[in-house]
C-alpha cells in the first residue's frame, strides 16, 4: 500500500528557505505514469497547489510562487523535495505531499498527512 | 489560470439530508475535475475523479456529475462522518486549481 510522509522543520525564520521532504513507501517513484505534488493549506484557508515533479525531474510550478519555489527528486531514496525561498508569514501552512495522477487528469489520489510549518522569528 | 468557483462556501445540514455542492470552471476543463473531502488533522481524501467516477472504497451515496463547465457533488443521505470540508480540483491545465471549499456543519 502506498504511503507518503512529509518531514521538515516545524519553524522557519522569515527570509530563510523552507525545505521539506516527502518519503514514498509501498511503490517506486521511478515510474513515468505519475507526478508527485506539493499542496499547502494556510490556517483558515483552502488548499493551494504548489508544484508537481516526475521521476526525471520534470517540474510544474504554481505561477504565484515561481521564482521562490523549486522541487527535486531522488529516485535512489524514493523521496522528493520542496524548497521555498525567502519565506514570510504568508507561507505558514500545513504542507502536504501527494501522488499526482498527472497524465489522466484525475488529480491527487494518495496524500500524506501533512506537516505544519510556521514562519516566525 | 483556470478559476474554480465553488458554492456554497458553507452550509448547515442534518443527518439524512441531501447535499449538493457546485463548482463552475472559468473555461472548458473536459472531465478533468475531482472532489475531495478534508477533515481537520487528516489528509484530504479523493472521492470522485474524472467528474463522475467514484473512488474505490468511497460510499455510493457520493455522486459526481458534469454539465458543461458546471460540476456537482451530491451526497444522497448525509451521514455523521460526512461533516467535513469539500473541495473541487481542476486538473486539466496547469496551474491546477482548487475551489474555495465548502464547509459542511451540523445544523
Amino acid at each position: 500500500q502506498l504511503h507518503l510522509l512529509e518531514s521538515g522543520p516545524g519553524l522557519v525564520h522569515p527570509s530563510e528557505t523552507l525545505s521539506l521532504t516527502c518519503t514514498v513507501s509501498g511503490a517506486s517513484i521511478n515510474r513515468n505514469i505519475y507526478y508527485w505534488a506539493w499542496i499547502r493549506q494556510p490556517p483558515g484557508k483552502g488548499l493551494e497547489w504548489i508544484a508537481s515533479i516526475d521521476y526525471s525531474g520534470s517540474t510544474y510550478y504554481s505561477p504565484s510562487l515561481r521564482g521562490r519555489v523549486s522541487s527535486s527528486v531522488d529516485t535512489s531514496t524514493n523521496q522528493f523535495f520542496l524548497k521555498l525561498e525567502s519565506v514570510t508569514a504568508a507561507d505558514t501552512a500545513i504542507y502536504y505531499c501527494a501522488r499526482d495522477d498527472f497524465w489522466s487528469g484525475y488529480g491527487f489520489d494518495i496524500w500524506g498527512r501533512g506537516t505544519m510549518v510556521t514562519v516566525s522569528s | 489560470d483556470i478559476q474554480m468557483t465553488q458554492s456554497p462556501s458553507s452550509l448547515s445540514a442534518s443527518v439524512g439530508d441531501r447535499l449538493t455542492i457546485t463548482c463552475r470552471a472559468s473555461q472548458d476543463i473536459r472531465n478533468d475535475l475531482s472532489w475531495y473531502q478534508h477533515k481537520p488533522g487528516q489528509a484530504p481524501k479523493r472521492l470522485i475523479y474524472a467528474a463522475s467516477s467514484l473512488q474505490s472504497g468511497v460510499p455510493s451515496r457520493f455522486n459526481g456529475s458534469r454539465s458543461g463547465t458546471e460540476f456537482t457533488l451530491t451526497v444522497s443521505s448525509l451521514q455523521p462522518e460526512d461533516f467535513a470540508t469539500y473541495y473541487c480540483l481542476q486538473h486539466n491545465f496547469s496551474p491546477w486549481t482548487f475551489g474555495q471549499g465548502t464547509k459542511v456543519e451540523v445544523k
